[in-house]
């Protein structure tokens, strides 16, 4: 139990486009998901929480006009890297917890995006 | 504030060697602790996890102990494999914060045949 599904897993780019990104939880309901981003040998950098019905809280240094984040139903949420440059290249990982507590975050096999 | 070390790697080990990677931890309150496994071009996968003290997380042959005293939780395998081959990251998760997740840098483990 407990999988979280990352689309797509892979997405090159020409910088100004934007792309979507969608994380599902497929057996269980996520109030809350998480976006992280992560750096070439780097740990991961937390940008926003994504909540159910209401609007992200993002991490301080983080865009959100650039990296819009929706999260319209228990099981789904989005990221949108709008305007995408070159240095928004990176590993972009979901991930949702059953609840709260001591509940271990499931990850999404994330998106290594790519922009030309 | 809280907050997670991790030794520095890279880790490069023979086949079968022993695996230790230190983790300490600063925590306001009482953490649970986990080890999560990223194999390279993937997202995290949990390992293992302890959620008070004494307690031991055991999965896939690795395993790692609570222990409050030394505030750490080193991660341990009696005879790595190839397989092993991945990045390790140490995290911590406290309720008086909000269950954020604090992570560790993550250290490379290479095994060699």
């Amino acid at each position: 139990g407990a999988v979280v599904s990352q689309h797509p897993s892979r997405v090159i780019c020409k910088s100004g486009t934007s792309v979507k990104i969608e994380c599902r939880s497929l057996d269980f309901q996520a109030t809350t998901m998480f976006w992280y981003r992560q750096f070439p040998k780097q740990s991961l950098m937390l940008m926003a929480t994504s909540n159910e019905g209401s609007k992200a809280t993002y991490e301080q240094g983080v865009e959100k006009d650039k990296f819009l984040i929706n999260h319209a139903s228990l099981t789904l949420s989005t990221l949108t890297v709008t305007s995408a440059h070159p240095e928004d290249s990176s590993f972009y990982i979901c991930s949702a917890r059953l609840s709260g507590g001591n509940s271990p975050l499931h990850f999404g096999n994330g998106t290594r995006l790519t922009v030309t | 504030g809280n907050s997670v070390t991790q030794m520095e790697g890279p880790v490069t080990l023979s086949e079968e060697a022993f695996l230790t990677i230190n983790c300490t931890y600063t925590a306001t309150g009482y953490p649970s602790l986990f080890w999560y496994v990223q194999y390279p071009g993937e997202g995290l996968q949990l390992l293992l996890k302890a959620t008070k003290a004494d307690d031991k997380g055991s999965n896939k042959g690795f395993e790692a102990t609570y222990r409050k005293e030394t505030t750490s939780f080193h991660l341990e395998k009696g005879s790595v494999q190839v397989s092993d081959s991945a990045v390790y990251f140490c995290a911590l998760s406290e309720l008086y914060t909000g269950n954020q997740f604090y992570f560790g840098t993550g250290t490379s483990l290479t095994v060699i045949p």
